[in-house]
C-alpha cells in the first residue's frame, strides 16, 4: 500500500525552465508535508516543507503548492540550474511530536545546461 | 557531531553472513530512524527511537532484522543470515525534540552489497 504516490519517475529540464513535481497521498490524517533533495553518494536533506493550513510556500527558487481537497501538493522549481539535478522526494507524516515520514519513491531531476 | 555519522560506508557480504551498521546521531538529537532505500523503491521506514520509549518496529521486513540504541545514542542495526534481496543503501537520521520543524538530518548512508 503505497501511501504517498509520487510523479514523474524523472524529469529532464532545460536551464532557466520550471520543474515541476506531484504528490499524492491517500491518508487525510497527515498533516505535514516536507520535500527532500538528494545528491548522490549523500543523503537526503530537507529542503522545504508545508502544513495545510496554507496553499503554499515559498522559499527562493522553490514553491510547494498545496490542495488539501484534492490530497495533492507540488514541488515547482523555477529557474532550474543544473546544480538543481538530483532526486526529489516528497514525504507525509500525521500529528505532532515525533512522527515517522512516509516517503514517495522519488524523481529524478536532470536540468541540461 | 555535526552531522549524523554512519559506518560503513560500503559492506560487502557473502549470502547467510551476519551484518551490523552503526549510526551516530547529532549530539542531542532524541529521535532516530533507519531507512533502507532500494533503487526505484524510495525510502521505507525500517525502526524509530524516541528517547527511553519503547522502538517503533513496524518497519522491519523479518524476524532477521534487528536494532538497538545505546545510552539514547549510538544506534547499530543488525540483519542476520543476510539475503541477495537485503541489498540496498540503509540510511539512518535523527531529529531534534521538534523534528517537524526542522526536520530529519540523514546520514550519507551504508551501501550493502550482498553476493
Amino acid at each position: 500500500q503505497q501511501q504517498v504516490k509520487q510523479s514523474p519517475q524523472s524529469l529532464i529540464v532545460q536551464k532557466g525552465g520550471i520543474s515541476i513535481i506531484n504528490c499524492a497521498y491517500e491518508n487525510t490524517a497527515f498533516d505535514y508535508f516536507p520535500w527532500y533533495q538528494q545528491f548522490p553518494g549523500k543523503g537526503p536533506a530537507l529542503l522545504i516543507a508545508i502544513r495545510p493550513d496554507v496553499s503554499e510556500k515559498k522559499e527562493g527558487r522553490f514553491t510547494i503548492s498545496f490542495n488539501k481537497s484534492a490530497k495533492q501538493f507540488s514541488l515547482h522549481i523555477m529557474d532550474s540550474q543544473p546544480g538543481d539535478s538530483a532526486t526529489y522526494f516528497c514525504a507525509a507524516s500525521k500529528h505532532s511530536g515525533y512522527s515517522t515520514l512516509t516517503f514517495g519513491k522519488g524523481t529524478m531531476l536532470l536540468v541540461s545546461p | 557531531g555535526a552531522g549524523v555519522s554512519q559506518s560503513p560506508s560500503n559492506k560487502v557480504t557473502e549470502k547467510g553472513k551476519d551484518v551490523e551498521l552503526r549510526c551516530d546521531p547529532i549530539s542531542g538529537h532524541t529521535a532516530l530512524y533507519w531507512y533502507r532505500q532500494s533503487l526505484g523503491q524510495g525510502l521505507e521506514f525500517l525502526i524509530y527511537f524516541q528517547g527511553n520509549s519503547a522502538p517503533d518496529k513496524s518497519g522491519l521486513p523479518s524476524d532477521r532484522f534487528s536494532a538497538e540504541r545505546t545510552g539514547g545514542s549510538v544506534s547499530t542495526l543488525t540483519i542476520q543470515r543476510t539475503q541477495q534481496e537485503d541489498s540496498a543503501v540503509y540510511l539512518c537520521a535523527s531529529s531534534s525534540r521538534d523534528g517537524r520543524n526542522y526536520g530529519y538530518t540523514f546520514g550519507s548512508g551504508t551501501r550493502l552489497t550482498v553476493v
